[in-house]
């Protein structure tokens, strides 16, 4: 058990839908990280987010946004939603964003199928 | 061309071999190298990382990098069906004051006993 909880587990949903992903960090980790796994693309960065602010951005859709509130806990919102959207959602947290990524630590995801 | 190549297999190996995973990668400023192992149904994991060129041990499993190829490996002696998973070749850039991981495709692993 990683410490990294995301809700919900599996989610299917139709074209043109909005969906909210929730993820609860490690216990004293600032950073949390979103990542999109798709069997044709691997794992790809989307957004990170580092005590409530965003730190980087990475391919994520204008159809995708994310927050991280005070509790530090952070929600992926997507919405329009596409066949092609359907995929695995990591969440990861790691104790430091400011400094090397060092070790992340991943939720077990949310399986989002776009019907 | 890819940052990060990796062959996504599938590996399929008896109880006891070696394996050798490779990723191939093209951005010359990647300074630390991460292998994540991923079980099915699970998020990935951190195995071990190694820094610029170099081996590093750590029981069964040996990382190495060889920048002037800019090529990765990982090797595990005695593999154990407990090893079957998908391997991910993970190494670090750094820009803009923050620090990011580029995943390979993983490698899917499967060690009979």
């Amino acid at each position: 058990d990683s410490g990294v909880t995301q809700t919900p587990k599996h989610l299917i949903t139709a074209t043109g839908q909005r969906v909210t992903l929730r993820c609860s960090p490690r216990s004293g980790d600032l950073s949390v990280y979103w990542y999109q796994q798709s069997l044709d693309q691997g794992l790809q960065f989307l957004i990170q987010y580092y005590n409530g602010e965003e730190r980087a951005k990475g391919n994520i859709l204008e159809r995708f946004s994310a927050q991280q509130f005070p509790d530090l806990h952070s929600e992926l919102n997507l919405s329009s939603l596409e066949l092609g959207d359907s995929a695995l959602y990591f969440c990861a947290s790691s104790v430091d964003g400011g400094g090397r990524t060092g070790e992340l630590f991943f939720g077990e995801g949310s399986r989002l199928t776009v019907l | 061309q890819k940052e990060v190549e990796q062959d996504p297999g599938p590996l399929s190996v008896p109880e006891g071999a070696i394996v050798s995973l490779n990723c191939t990668y093209s951005n010359s400023a990647f300074q630390y190298f991460m292998w994540y192992r991923q079980y099915s149904r699970k998020g990935p994991e951190l195995l071990m990382y190694t820094y610029s060129s170099g081996n590093k041990e750590d029981g069964r499993f040996t990382a190495q990098v060889d920048k002037s190829s800019k090529y990765i490996s990982l090797f595990i002696r005695d593999s154990q069906p407990s090893d079957s998973a998908t391997y991910l070749c993970a190494p670090e850039s750094s820009g803009a004051g923050s620090y990011q991981l580029t995943f390979g495709k993983g490698t899917k692993l499967s060690v009979i006993p």
